[in-house]
């Protein structure tokens, strides 16, 4: 079976340092998504992409965070200037229509 | 907006008995409600999930319900195998044109006694 892939698996990094995410999606998915989820807590949806653009994001996902799908297949998370509390597991997913199947195993930020 | 209420927060079972763990919703316009599965460690995944119009939905040994007036959905696990050990977590969407911005529950730990 397919699977969304996310590099890299742990990613240790100063505060105030930009750091980039990447996800693979399934390949013939069309909707893509970012999340996060801090140790111990609820899973938290950051922003959605779909036709080359963010079709939705939350409050979390503020002027720090960018998304990009850079080569039609690669879909990456950048934080431009870390925190401390940005330190989380970051779940891509990606999906077919509007029913949220497919998540990656996630990269966990600490953020030093 | 949607907010997502889940209970209990952990629940221990024994062996071959049943689970339910419950979960409220605001947003009466919420009609996709799935549940997710995550071991320690590792990524969530879908487990089961029940549209707006059904009321009830099984897959083997797992079973959701939905009580669309008192807003609230239940996930039902019976004959509880040692492997059912995770923390799920339930969500709702409440747009339709939405690219499912899920809400999700606080997730609750099921751990399943020998």
């Amino acid at each position: 079976e397919p699977e969304v892939t996310q590099t890299p698996s742990h990613q240790v990094t100063q505060m105030g340092q930009e750091v980039i995410l990447r996800c693979v999606p399934i390949s013939n998915h069309l909707y893509f998504y970012w999340y996060r989820q801090i140790l111990g807590q609820k899973v938290e949806f950051l922003v959605s992409f779909y036709n080359n653009e963010i079709s939705e994001k939350s409050e979390i996902f503020d002027d720090q965070f960018s998304v990009e799908r850079p080569d039609g297949s690669n879909f990456t998370l950048k934080i431009r200037s870390t925190k401390l509390e940005d330190s989380a597991m970051y779940f891509c997913a990606s999906s077919d229509n509007r029913e949220l199947k497919f998540f990656g195993p996630g990269t966990r930020l600490t953020v030093l | 907006g949607e907010n997502v209420e889940q209970h209990p927060s952990t629940l221990s079972v024994q062996e071959g008995d049943s689970a339910v763990i419950k979960c409220t919703y605001s947003d009466s316009a919420s009609n996709y409600f799935p549940w997710y599965k995550q071991e320690l460690g590792k990524r969530p995944q879908l487990i089961i999930d029940i549209r707006s119009n059904v009321g009830e939905k099984k897959d083997q040994r797992i079973a959701v319900t939905l009580n669309k007036t008192a807003k609230h959905f239940s996930l039902h696990i019976t004959e509880t195998q040692p492997e059912d050990s995770a923390v799920y977590f339930c969500a709702a969407s409440s747009r339709e044109d939405s690219n499912y911005q899920l809400i999700w529950g606080a997730g609750t730990k099921l751990i399943i006694k020998p």
